[in-house]
């Protein structure tokens, strides 16, 4: 079955600690992105990479990080500098960037929460 | 600069009853894509709907239906005889061609109830 897995479900984190999300996906696709959802509120964009060892900021990077050394993998790093960390994260992938037609498609989504 | 209203917030219906998730669109670029996605209480969302600016047919699928006019940037979402499996919260995206980075720009959302 192709599809986008995240990890873990739920994750806590303390006061000055950095955690990693991890992002996996079988789907060959180039593109894959970070989202955060805050309760009542849509989607915003943290970071996105179009492709392998290559990625850009979204709307609200700041106190986040990310790497793309493969393909399939997207791992999310919050860092103590994000100060507001509890939210839903939620990872994506397209087909390709660019163009804006192609379709995202979601993973189950990991709940942060800070102790 | 690109932006998607959702003005309703929540709705409740009945079962049975027909429900339509509104999606107002601002953009000023002559392509772009319109989507639907339902997000469950599970949290994945999940792919409805794509539409380009370009194809204004209303299209139907199942008990689905959407309803997209350009003349008032508007991209409307119907369920016809609503089910409890349909509560969810239900968010219209838009993506304009010219964004090299794919960004997609998502409303606010529709907190659907389908009461039994």
């Amino acid at each position: 079955d192709g599809g986008i897995t995240q990890s873990p479900k739920y994750l806590f984190r303390k006061e000055g600690q950095n955690v990693t999300l991890s992002c996996e996906q079988n789907l060959n696709h180039d593109a894959m992105y970070w989202y955060r959802q805050d309760p009542g509120q849509g989607l915003r964009l943290i970071y996105y990479s179009q492709i392998v060892n290559d990625f850009q900021k979204g709307d609200i990077a700041e106190g986040y990080s990310v790497s793309r050394e493969k393909k399939e993998s997207f791992p999310l790093t919050v860092t103590s500098a994000q100060k507001n960390p509890t939210a839903f994260y939620l990872c994506a992938s397209s087909i390709a960037g660019g163009g804006g037609q192609e379709t995202q498609y979601f993973g189950p989504g990991t709940r942060l929460l800070v102790l | 600069a690109q932006k998607v209203t959702q003005a309703q917030t929540e709705i409740s219906v009945v079962e049975k009853e027909d429900v339509t998730l509104d999606c107002v669109y601002e953009t000023r670029d002559t392509t772009y894509y319109l989507f639907w996605y339902k997000q469950p209480p599970s949290g994945e969302l999940v792919f409805l709907i794509r539409r380009n600016s370009f194809d204004e047919q209303n299209e139907i699928s199942g008990r689905y239906s959407w309803n997209f006019q350009k003349s008032t940037s508007s991209f409307n979402f119907t369920i016809t005889a609503s089910q409890v499996v349909d509560s969810a919260v239900y968010f219209c995206a838009l993506s304009e061609a010219m964004n090299y980075g794919q960004n997609f720009v998502f409303g606010p959302g529709t907190r659907l109830s389908v009461l039994p």
